[in-house]
Order: structure tokens, then sequence, then C-alpha cells
């Protein structure tokens, strides 16, 4: 199994401050045709996940635009220019190239 | 409203069975590829199997094979996954999506709590 590598762990950000999320994955995300299956997804307490962004970098309508994806290959990151509280929550990656489907073990950020 | 609501969650014996059901309003769910994952108390999401658009195609992550089966009554707008001979790691919150496509799972329900103990 494709193998997804989440750090940090845990990522406590003062507010108003950018936050940054790395993801491995241990065999190439791309297809033939050029598309990337890596999506990132948010849950917040108590709640299912969400999907954040598709393909690497496609934000998902209503997502605030605070949040960018990028990538490529086998390295891909999650970025937020600025943290609100809101955005508390743990954040996965997921790969969607290869049987079976994926997770990372999940980034969990927190408020200083 | 687009919208899963699964159905089905207990408290079941290790090597007991049970049937958990979603049930697919707002779009249109014969044309969707559907999906279980589960969630373990603290861990990140499992994705667990995968059906197609007609139910002719179906795959498994390899700890559920030969137990678990995925179906779907396009009829009834209804995705099922029943699960046999349950142990103890099957326990978790078992949530239904749709796959949009290779894996960007755009719709969830709100998940269904199934435990495995003695």
């Amino acid at each position: 199994d494709v193998v997804m590598t989440q750090s940090p762990f845990s990522l406590p950000v003062t507010l108003g401050q950018p936050a940054s999320i790395s993801c491995r994955s241990s065999q190439s995300l791309a297809h033939s045709d050029g598309r990337i299956f890596l999506n990132w997804f948010q849950q917040r307490p108590g709640q299912s996940p969400r999907r954040l962004i598709y393909e690497v970098s496609k934000r998902v309508s209503g997502v605030p635009d605070r949040f960018s994806g990028s990538g490529s290959g086998t390295d891909f990151t999650l970025k937020i220019s600025r943290v609100e509280a809101e955005d508390v929550a743990v954040y996965y990656c997921m790969q969607g190239k290869h049987w079976p489907r994926t997770f990372g073990q999940g980034t969990k950020l927190e408020i200083k | 409203e687009v919208q899963l609501v699964e159905s089905g969650g207990n408290l079941v014996q290790p090597g007991g069975s049970l049937r958990l059901s979603c049930v697919a309003s707002g779009f249109t769910f014969s044309s969707s590829w559907m999906t279980w994952v589960r969630q373990a108390p603290g861990k990140e999401p499992e994705w667990v199997a995968i059906i197609n658009e007609d139910g002719s195609g179906r795959n498994y992550v390899d700890s559920v094979k030969g137990r678990f089966i995925v179906s779907r009554d396009n009829a009834k707008n209804s995705l099922y996954l029943q699960m046999n001979s349950l142990t103890v790691g099957d326990t978790a919150v078992y949530y239904c999506a749709r796959d949009r496509d290779w894996g960007d799972l755009d719709i969830w329900g709100q998940g269904t709590k199934v435990t495995v103990s003695s």
C-alpha cells in the first residue's frame, strides 16, 4: 500500500500567522494524463471530514482562499496564509491514485 | 440539499455481523461511485471499500476482504456494507462518501458508530 507521511503531527500556531503541513507519498501520485491525485481534508472536532483541496491545488468552492495546496510527484504541502480560530482541526492528506486509497496520519492544528 | 445519512451502527460481539446503510439525496446517486471510510477512535480515516455506479465493480482494503461486502440499490438511492466475522479491530465510526473522481471524496455522511466488544 502507498504510505502517506504527514508532518508535523501537532502544529501550534498564533492567530493570524501562517501554517504549513507537509505530506509525502511512498509512490508517485501522477497519472499518465498529467493529473496528480492528492487530496486534503479538514476534520473539525466532532465532525465528519470535509474536503478542502483536490488534485494537489484545486480549492473546493466555499473554502477560504487562505488555504492553498502545492506539490508534485511525491511531496505536497497545505498552507494556510493566516490562521483563524475556525481552522482548529485535524488535517489529512489522502492519495487517490492507487488501491487502496490511503490517508496520512493527520496534523492537529491548534491555537498557541 | 445534498446529503448522505448512514444508519445501522451498533454494539456487536466478536464474530458477529452487522449491515450498514447509507441513503443519498440531492445528487444523482445512480451516476456516482460510492465509498465506505472508517475511523477508529483517535486515528486517521481508513478507506474500506468502493463500488462503481451500477455495482459491477468493487474494491476493498485487504483487512476486510472476504468479510465485508459493499452493495447498492440505485432505485432506493442506497448504499450498503454487510460486515461479517467482526473483530475488535473493526470498531470505528463508519462514513459513506461519494468518490467524485480518483479519491476526491466530495460528500460525506455524519457517520454511524460500530463497536465490536464482548
